[in-house]
């Protein structure tokens, strides 16, 4: 049973416009979501995360909304650039120190120029 | 900067082989983790350790072990491979804090292949 989920495997997007990728969850004892960016060959690696005290998060270009009545997040990439392009992963935890994370199975963004 | 040091980029080993997996942080992290990742299924957590010895089970830790006898190393164990543990093995740490706020750093991965 997944608890997490990125229902869109891939999303392409042109260059300047909106990125917007989405995540649902199951569990509402989620305390806290992070979004992770994952290029070929590297690891995954920290983008930007969201309390579930909060409904929105911003960080440049970067922003993150919460629903938590819907339990579904977002992350919005405001203009999206080439660079851009990844996979995207999100990931939610209980706990405020906890250590266990669930993640999505991710979605291909690719930013066309 | 953190860096998380996997020992191994690429890796191919036969079925029923004992397979170890290092894994080394150079922060001072106390938490360390193990993750696969596949296809459609994200990742998963295999163990994860809080403290030198000591150790949790993730989500899937069947068929693995692990061993942190040292703060900054990590290892993975396959106590006897098989064809299913193929796949891209991720080490990840972080220092204790608010989960937001100190997220997971990873390594680049093992890929990992079982003949």
């Amino acid at each position: 049973d997944q608890q997490v989920k990125q229902n869109s495997p891939s999303l392409s997007v042109q260059e300047g416009r909106i990125s917007i990728l989405n995540c649902d969850y199951t569990n509402s004892m989620f305390d806290y979501f992070l979004w992770y960016k994952k290029y070929p060959a590297e690891g995954p690696t920290f983008l930007i995360s969201i309390s579930s005290i909060k409904d929105k998060n911003e960080d440049g270009r970067f922003t993150v909304f919460l629903n938590k009545s819907a339990k579904h997040l977002s992350l919005h990439i405001v203009p999206s650039q080439p660079g851009d392009s990844a996979v995207y992963f999100c990931a939610a935890g209980e706990g405020k120190y906890g250590n266990k994370l669930v993640f999505g199975a991710g979605t291909i963004l690719r930013v066309k120029s | 900067d953190v860096k998380v040091t996997q020992s191994s980029r690429y890796l191919v080993k036969r079925t029923g082989e004992k397979v170890f997996l290092e894994c080394v942080q150079d922060m001072d992290h106390e938490n360390m983790f193990w993750y696969r990742q596949d296809p459609g299924l994200g990742l998963r957590l295999i163990y994860f350790s809080y403290d030198v010895k000591m150790k949790e089970k993730g989500d899937i830790p069947e068929g693995y072990s692990v061993s942190r006898e040292k703060k900054e190393r990590f290892s993975l164990i396959l106590e006897s491979a098989s064809t299913n543990q193929t796949s891209m093995y991720l080490c990840a740490s972080r220092i204790t804090g608010p989960a937001g706020n100190q997220p997971q750093h990873f390594g680049d991965g093992t890929r990992l292949s079982i003949l």
